[in-house]
């Protein structure tokens, strides 16, 4: 079963900085999703990807298979950006489709 | 506009009542899924369907049931049996059962016991 490791787990940061999240995982995968939870509860899928680099907007997410890594990278940070941000592999031992949560990375933007 | 509607947003469960989430979804997805969330723990799969009048167990089934009559709905019961009901519960949904498909949620339900 994958395990899904991410850190930091909270983060506080001023408006304007540089902000990375990370994440691990043990078991080789075809996809990483990326999400966001808005302090109301609902969650909001931002990237889903295989390899290399997607960018949208202020948001960049990297992944390194090898290296079986990812980060989520914002640029530029605001205050709407606080949020908890949540990464998520495939889990091929178990229910079909479904994925692993990681416990996810609460950020505060601070104006 | 499409998406996933969630009802109610607050659910207060009394000691030995059932009580049921609704989940509708009108993106004409296949898949329809239901996650459970407690503070500093990840999502953790409750039951999940593929297709109309068929669903599967996930990893944290007991205590619960579902059904899945049509394709937009995927309701959820919390039955007495599950002793500790109180978390915060999303439904999601996506095109087809592969990884490679996002997934879409909906704005969750947060059931509490009185």
């Amino acid at each position: 079963k994958n395990e899904v490791e991410q850190s930091p787990q909270n983060l506080t940061a001023q408006e304007g900085e540089f902000i990375t999240i990370n994440c691990s995982y043990s078991v080789g995968i075809s996809a990483l999703h990326w999400l966001q939870q808005h302090p109301g509860g609902g969650i909001v899928s931002l990237f889903m990807l295989s390899s290399g680099k997607k960018k949208h907007g202020r948001l960049i997410a990297t992944i390194n298979i090898q290296e079986k890594h990812s980060s989520l990278h914002i640029t530029a940070s605001h205050p709407r950006d606080s949020a908890v941000y949540i990464c998520a592999v495939p889990n091929y031992g178990g229910s079909q489709g479904n994925l692993i949560f990681g416990k996810g990375t609460k950020l505060s933007v601070k104006p | 506009d499409g998406g996933i509607t969630q009802s109610p947003k607050y659910l207060f469960r009394k000691e030995g009542q059932n009580v049921t989430l609704s989940c509708e979804q009108n993106l004409n997805h296949d898949a329809m899924y239901w996650y459970r969330q407690d503070p500093g723990q990840g999502l953790r799969l409750i039951y999940y369907s593929q297709i109309v009048n068929d669903f599967q167990k996930g990893d944290i089934a007991e205590g619960y049931s579902v059904s899945r009559e049509k394709k937009e709905s995927f309701p959820l019961t919390v039955t007495s049996a599950q002793k500790n009901p109180t978390a915060f519960y999303l439904c999601a949904s996506r095109n087809s059962k592969t990884f490679n498909e996002k997934l879409f949620f909906g704005s969750g339900t947060q059931l509490s016991v009185l």
